[in-house]
C-alpha cells in the first residue's frame, strides 16, 4: 500500500486552476514530498519537489502546511496538454518501500 | 545529460523463454529503482538499490523474478520462466539521493505469449 492518498479523478477546464491535494499522514521528519506527471506509454515525469512551506517552479507550485500531513499541488491555467494523471509521494532516508510505492495517482481530464 | 535509459523498448516472447530488461541510471545516482505498471495494479515498486546493493526486494513477486546491479551504470531485471501474467510495462528509475526525485525511463513494454 502506498504511504499517500489522493482523489481517483478531476476534471477542468482550460484556463482554469487546478488544485490535487494529497494526505500522507505518516510523512516521516526526512521525508520529501514530490510530484509527478505521467502521460500514457511515458514513465513518471517529476514536476515539483519541496519539504515545507510553498515552492515555485515554471510550471506548478506545491503547498504544504506546517504539519507537512498534506500537500497541495497547483497548476495554473491548465491546457488539454495537461490530460494526465499525477503521482505524490514522500520518502526519505528510511522511510522504505511503502514511500516508494506510488499509489493510483489522480487522473486529471482537461475539457476544452 | 542522458536520462535513464531503457532496453529493449519492447519485447514480445512465448512464455517459458527467459527475459532480460536492462537499464543504465543517470551517471551519479546513488539510487536505482525497478517497477512494473499495469492497468489493474498500477505502479509497484518491486526492487531498488542504493550503490548497487539491493535494500528491499519484497516487491518481486516470486522466485522467477531476479535483478543484478553489478556496477554503478548498469542493472538488469531478469524473468525466467517468464508467463503470460508478467506482460507489463516495466520502468526503471534512478535517484541521487535519499528523497530526491526520481527520474524514470521510458520503460519496456512486455508481451508474454
Amino acid at each position: 500500500l502506498a504511504k499517500t492518498t489522493q482523489p481517483i479523478s478531476m476534471d477542468s477546464y482550460e484556463g482554469q486552476e487546478v488544485n490535487i491535494t494529497c494526505s500522507h499522514n505518516n510523512i516521516a521528519t526526512n521525508d520529501y514530498i514530490t510530484w509527478y506527471q505521467q502521460f500514457p506509454s511515458q514513465g513518471p515525469r517529476f514536476i515539483i519537489q519541496g519539504y515545507k512551506t510553498k515552492v515555485t517552479n515554471e510550471v506548478a507550485s506545491l503547498f504544504i502546511p506546517a504539519d507537512r500531513k498534506s500537500s497541495t499541488l497547483s497548476l495554473p491555467r491548465v491546457s488539454l496538454s495537461d490530460t494526465a494523471v499525477y503521482y505524490c509521494q514522500s520518502w526519505g532516508r528510511g522511510t522504505g518501500r511503502r514511500a516508494l510505492t506510488f499509489g493510483s495517482g489522480t487522473r486529471l481530464q482537461v475539457q476544452p | 545529460d542522458a536520462g535513464v535509459i531503457q532496453s529493449p523498448r519492447h519485447e514480445v516472447t512465448e512464455m517459458g523463454q527467459e527475459v532480460t530488461l536492462r537499464c543504465k541510471p543517470i551517471s551519479g545516482h546513488d539510487y536505482l529503482f525497478w517497477y512494473r505498471q499495469t492497468m489493474m495494479r498500477g505502479l509497484e515498486l518491486l526492487i531498488y538499490f542504493n550503490n548497487n546493493v539491493p535494500i528491499d526486494d519484497s516487491g518481486m513477486p516470486e522466485d522467477r523474478f531476479s535483478a543484478k546491479m553489478p556496477n554503478a551504470s548498469f542493472s538488469t531485471l531478469k524473468i525466467q520462466p517468464s508467463e503470460p501474467r508478467d506482460s507489463a510495462v516495466y520502468f526503471c528509475a534512478s535517484s541521487s539521493r535519499d528523497g530526491q526525485p526520481q527520474h524514470f525511463g521510458d520503460g519496456t513494454r512486455l508481451s508474454i505469449l
